[in-house]
């Protein structure tokens, strides 16, 4: 079975800091792999994926992550986050054959101004 | 856009109702999924649907059936709710493996 695992709970960083949010997955075979952001009182949005190619995939609002296949990880960086950044962040993943996206348990980030 | 609605934002309901929490989607979507979410556990997966009639469990079916009638429509049921029910119910839809579009959620607390 696969799943999704995400080092950090909360992450508190001051504004301009950089961020890295840890993603590592258990699956043996092809992953198509996701980032998703919830801002407070949001719904779910996508932020980024990575489905083949280039493993450094960039998303919305200055947002990247990398895919190291060897690492089974697809950690999220940013920069300089904002205090607008403050949100909780999902990682997700569909396996060979699968419709269903398994998520990670989130991290919850908080940026002080 | 694809818009995916959840009928009600919050609700209250009494231990042992029966509870209805609807989700419809304006595009074409064949695969449709509701997922709960609360607090360091993320988003655990109930049971989902790849066509009309059509319904999977999930990770955590106990205490829950669902209904899609429609294509656009699916529908969670909570037979008998229960305190332990009480949580975020996210509703997503897909047209394959390109990701979810989620809906706002429905907050709902069983008292």
């Amino acid at each position: 079975a696969q799943s999704v695992s995400q080092h950090n709970h909360h992450v508190i960083l001051s504004e301009a800091a950089s961020l890295e949010l840890g993603c590592n997955y258990s699956y043996g075979g092809t992953v198509n792999l996701f980032w998703y952001v919830q801002y407070p009182g949001q719904h779910l949005q996508l932020l980024l994926k990575y489905f083949s190619g280039d493993p450094l995939v960039k998303g919305i609002k200055g947002f990247e992550a990398e895919f190291i296949k060897s690492k089974f990880s697809f950690n999220l960086r940013k920069p300089s986050v904002q205090w607008s950044d403050t949100a909780e962040y999902f990682c997700a993943l569909y396996g060979a054959g699968s419709y269903q996206l398994t998520f990670g348990k989130g991290t919850k980030l908080s940026v002080i101004p | 856009d694809v818009k995916v609605t959840q009928s009600s934002r919050y609700l209250v309901k009494r231990t042992g109702e029966k509870v209805f929490l609807e989700c419809v989607q304006d595009m074409d979507h064949e695969n449709m999924f509701w997922y709960r979410q609360d607090p360091g556990l993320g988003l655990r997966l109930i049971y989902f649907s790849y066509d009309v009639k059509m319904k999977e469990k999930g990770d955590i079916p106990e205490g829950y059936s669902v209904s899609r009638e429609k294509k656009e429509r699916f529908s969670l049921i909570l037979e008998s709710a229960s305190t332990n029910q009480t949580s975020m119910y996210l509703c997503a839809t897909s047209p394959g493996r390109f990701g979810y579009t989620f809906g706002s959620g429905t907050r709902l607390t069983v008292v």
